[in-house]
């Protein structure tokens, strides 16, 4: 069954770092991985898509890259700000050919991310 | 923008009681999903559906079922709720086939059974 791991559990950083972000899962074959954000109380924003023949996506300060072989992906935040604190979630979409579980997206246990200013 | 709304926030039920937990979304999709989400278990699917009238369980149906009878509305029913159901409930949706599209998330409802 896929299992997603997200690396570290929490993370607290000065305003301005950059800043790395890290999820493996266990089996590569997998349709697209998704990186969300949650804020407390509230439901998930979409920040990146990965397709599985994809090996990155870009949207303004943020940056994922998807190693399927390996069954990793990295989320690199630049100049990070308060307004980035949040617990960002990673998921993976795995094929019919995933080893058991059911369709849909299978996710980390997420990253709780503090920007101090 | 991609709208999905649930009825409601918060909801305070007791043991035994049936339970609707309603979604709509207002793009057109074709998918809908249902998880529930808690702490240190992470989100969890519980039962999605690819097209109306149609469902297929997750991994984690035991104690719910679901209705789809309009494209755009998804309704997750407790038959007979119990205090292992309290949780935070999120519904999603995207636009179609099987992989290969963003999920957009609703607010969730928290709920909690006494």
């Amino acid at each position: 069954k896929q299992e997603v791991t997200q690396i570290p559990a929490a993370l607290s950083v000065p305003e301005g770092e950059n800043l790395v972000l890290n999820c493996s899962f266990t089996d590569s074959a997998i349709y697209n991985l998704q990186w969300f954000r949650q804020d407390p109380g509230k439901g998930l924003t979409s920040l990146l898509l990965i397709q599985s023949s994809q090996r990155e996506q870009t949207s303004g300060r943020l940056n994922a890259s998807l190693d399927k072989s390996s069954g990793r992906s990295t989320l690199y935040i630049a100049a990070s700000q308060p307004g980035d604190s949040a617990t960002y979630l990673c998921a993976v979409w795995g094929t019919e050919y995933s080893g058991g579980g059911a369709d849909g997206l299978t996710f980390g246990k997420g990253t709780h991310l503090i920007i101090q200013p | 923008d991609v709208k999905v709304t649930q009825s409601s926030r918060y909801l305070v039920k007791r043991t035994g009681e049936k339970v609707f937990l309603e979604c709509v979304q207002d793009m057109d999709h074709e998918n809908m999903f249902w998880y529930r989400q808690d702490p240190g278990l992470g989100l969890r699917l519980i039962y999605f559906s690819y097209d109306v009238k149609m469902k297929e369980k997750g991994d984690i149906p035991e104690g719910y079922s679901v209705s789809r009878e309009k494209k755009e509305r998804f309704s997750l029913i407790l038959e007979s709720a119990s205090t292992n159901q309290t949780s935070m409930y999120l519904c999603a949706s995207s636009l179609l086939g099987r992989g290969g599209e963003t999920q957009y998330f609703g607010p969730g409802t928290r709920l909690l059974v006494l």
